[in-house]
């Protein structure tokens, strides 16, 4: 089945690090990738859809210079947390899909961000 | 009101149990529906898309209703190992839409 690999897993760093997240489509090209975090017994909240070869779209209320997001080929889109804070930490997860219409998206493993 | 409404559980069931969760979708130019399961501190895993004429895999069955606009996920014969959360996700005019999870767990 269709695999996305997310790097790092895990993160720890100091407050005002800016911290790079990796999302990769393995075995598909994925023209649309979504970002997501993720707080405790709390559901799935889209951050931003990231689009191939273009602007990312951003929800109500993500910060887009803060939550920078790139999308330079068909199987990476990367989110970089700019001057992370302690409110940053979180459990990031992007997802991608095929260009197929109506295929469902899958996630990749998460990365846990703690902020200190 | 929200897109995808999930009764959120949790569902707490003894192992043999047959369980289901049922899910509405408020978009009715709602495209494809699919369930997933998410453990804790883990990323969602896709379970199985829901069809129109319904679609079972194994223990898990899946039915559409289009009519009323939800769909359902059936577990029969409840093992330890389905106890997670799981998630229904519509998509409707290209995005994804997700229920706040419907919360399982199942009792030796």
């Amino acid at each position: 089945g269709a695999v996305v690999s997310q790097h790092p897993s895990r993160v720890i760093c100091k407050s005002g690090t800016s911290v790079k997240i990796e999302c990769r489509s393995l075995d598909f090209q994925a023209t649309t990738m979504f970002w997501y975090r993720q707080f405790p017994k709390q559901s799935l909240m889209l951050m931003a859809t990231s689009n191939e070869g273009s602007k990312a779209t951003y929800e109500q209320g993500v910060e887009k210079d803060k939550f920078l997001i790139n999308h330079a080929s068909l199987t990476l889109s990367t989110l970089t947390v700019t001057s992370a804070h302690p409110e940053d930490s979180s459990f990031y997860i992007c997802s991608a899909r095929d260009g197929l219409i109506n295929q469902p998206q899958h996630f990749g493993d998460g990365t846990r961000l703690s902020i200190l | 009101r929200k897109e995808v409404e999930q009764d959120p559980g949790p569902f707490n069931v003894p192992e043999g149990a047959t369980v289901a969760f049922n899910c509405t979708y408020s978009n009715s130019a709602s495209q494809s529906f699919f369930w997933y399961r998410q453990d804790c501190r883990k990323e969602p895993k896709l379970l199985m898309s829901v069809y129109s004429s319904g679609n079972e895999d194994g223990r898990f069955t899946a039915q559409l209703n289009r009519a009323s606009q939800y769909i359902s996920l059936l577990i029969r014969d409840s093992k330890l190992s389905d106890s997670a959360t799981y998630l229904c996700v519509v998509l409707a005019w290209n995005q994804f839409y997700f229920g706040t999870g419907t919360s399982l767990t199942v009792i030796p």
